[in-house]
């Protein structure tokens, strides 16, 4: 079975581009998530989608945005990048009909922005 | 919301020694708590969980203690070796509901051979 899949794996912007993350979860995951993980800091909840719906959204500015495509796959897209953008975004599925709370991560998209 | 504490945020252990890492929640509604280990350059994954009904839970050489009233639960790993080097997080949830998970900083253990 395929795992979270995350494209692209390195990305390189300048400040105040768009940069756009793709992860597609593990067939029959409805529930995407999306984290963002600074260097040396740990994992910051920014997103999660469920049926194509957003569900919860953490502490960050709206330029940080997103959406889920009916076949669950999701996209992350930061606008007017700044420096402290740059991270690791990792994606998660999980499958909520198990009801075992197990995030399966991808493993993540890194953004530089220069 | 909730509030994640973990300590400490670096633990270097001798081979075969013991090893604990403790995380502190503010929520009272949380009662869902995974620990993730993550290894250099990898993905994290799930080892290990705890739902507030159980007061321990053990799987071989790793264990999550809770303590709902004091709010703090506990991962444990015995015997360790070179490969459980890692980041290691923990997260509180209210419900299995992944979306709601807070996380905790990370703990980086190095086990010294």
């Amino acid at each position: 079975e395929a795992g979270v899949t995350q494209s692209p794996t390195h990305l390189i912007k300048t400040r105040g581009q768009q940069a756009t993350l793709r992860c597609s979860p593990i067939s029959g995951h409805t529930s995407v998530y999306w984290y963002q993980q600074a260097l040396g800091l740990g994992l910051q909840f920014l997103l999660w989608y469920d049926e194509g719906e957003e569900r919860n959204r953490g502490n960050f500015p709206p330029r940080f945005s997103g959406r889920q495509f009916p076949n669950y796959s999701s996209e992350l897209n930061v606008n007017a990048l700044e420096l402290e953008d740059s991270a690791l975004y990792l994606c998660a599925s999980s499958n909520r009909d198990l009801n075992t709370g197990e995030l399966f991560f991808g493993e993540g998209s890194r953004l530089t922005v220069l | 919301g909730e509030n994640v504490e973990q300590h400490p945020s670096t633990l270097s252990v001798q081979e075969g020694d013991s090893a604990v890492i403790k995380c502190t929640y503010s929520d009272s509604a949380s009662n869902y708590f995974p620990w993730y280990k993550q290894e250099l350059g990898k993905r994290p994954q799930l080892i290990i969980d705890i739902r507030s009904n159980v007061g321990e839970k053990k799987d071989q050489r790793i264990a999550v203690t809770l303590n709902k009233t004091a709010k703090h639960f506990s991962l444990h790993i015995t015997e360790t070796q070179p490969e459980d080097s890692a980041v290691y997080f923990c997260a509180a949830s209210e419900g299995v509901n992944a979306g709601k998970s807070t996380f905790g900083d990370g703990t980086t253990l190095t086990v010294k051979p």
